[in-house]
């Protein structure tokens, strides 16, 4: 079955630290891949998205992001996070021959001073 | 940049009654629209897909005479909660995209309570 996995429910991150959060991904063939950001009570924001070609992908806010199709996974980087980090995110996908986005559970993410 | 629009963001009503939330896209046409459903600290989950002039696709499961979907117009898709109860209290988020592409706009979102 397709499916899209975000394994960390809740992550806490000093202020200035590294982020990882991670995504996999179970689909036939390589979906579309995308990022987004949720504040409390809010829509999302795409942070950043993936199609084809550099696997590694810049985004917004000073996102990253890279897709490794050996391990089915598209996780998300920030070098250094700032307080107004802190929010939700979602990974989510799109099979390349259907247009209905699907949801990862959501990682929330707690920025500590 | 393409925004779209949902009213009202927060809506309290009482059970039994109608609740319409819409979406509209103000810089684009938005060929498919796609309404989800949030739990509190849930993820999104998609309930139907709606297609201008067409009637809307719902995701199994989603009661369709529950939540009308209309999509009226290329900048426009409702979403009518029906004799609404507390269990549909929760936040409804709209997303919209372009003919052929897969770029996505979302609204910001309703909170709906029903008391």
């Amino acid at each position: 079955a397709q499916s899209v996995t975000q394994p960390d429910i809740h992550i806490t991150v000093s202020e200035g630290a590294s982020l990882e959060l991670r995504c996999n991904y179970s689909y036939g063939a390589t979906p579309y891949l995308f990022w987004y950001v949720q504040s409390p009570g809010q829509g999302l924001q795409l942070l950043l998205k993936y199609f084809s070609g550099d696997t590694l992908v810049q985004g917004i806010k000073g996102f990253e992001a890279e897709f490794k199709r050996s391990q089915s996974s598209f996780n998300l980087r920030k070098p250094s996070v700032h307080w107004s980090d802190a929010a939700e995110y979602f990974c989510a996908v799109v099979p390349s021959n259907d247009y209905k986005l699907s949801f990862g559970a959501g990682t929330t993410v707690t920025v500590r001073a | 940049g393409a925004v779209v629009s949902q009213h009202p963001s927060r809506v309290i009503c009482k059970s039994g009654t109608s609740v319409k939330i819409e979406c509209r896209s103000l810089d684009f046409q938005a060929t498919t629209m796609f309404w989800y459903r949030q739990f509190p600290k849930k993820s999104l989950m998609l309930m139907a897909t709606s297609n201008e002039g067409s009637k809307a696709t719902y995701e199994q499961g989603v009661e369709k005479d529950k939540f009308l979907i209309n999509h009226a117009s290329l900048t426009l898709s409702t979403l009518t909660v029906t004799s609404a109860h507390p269990e549909d209290s929760s936040f409804y988020i709209c997303s919209a995209t372009r003919q052929g592409g897969w770029s996505y706009t979302f609204g910001s979102g309703t909170r709906l309570t029903v008391v």
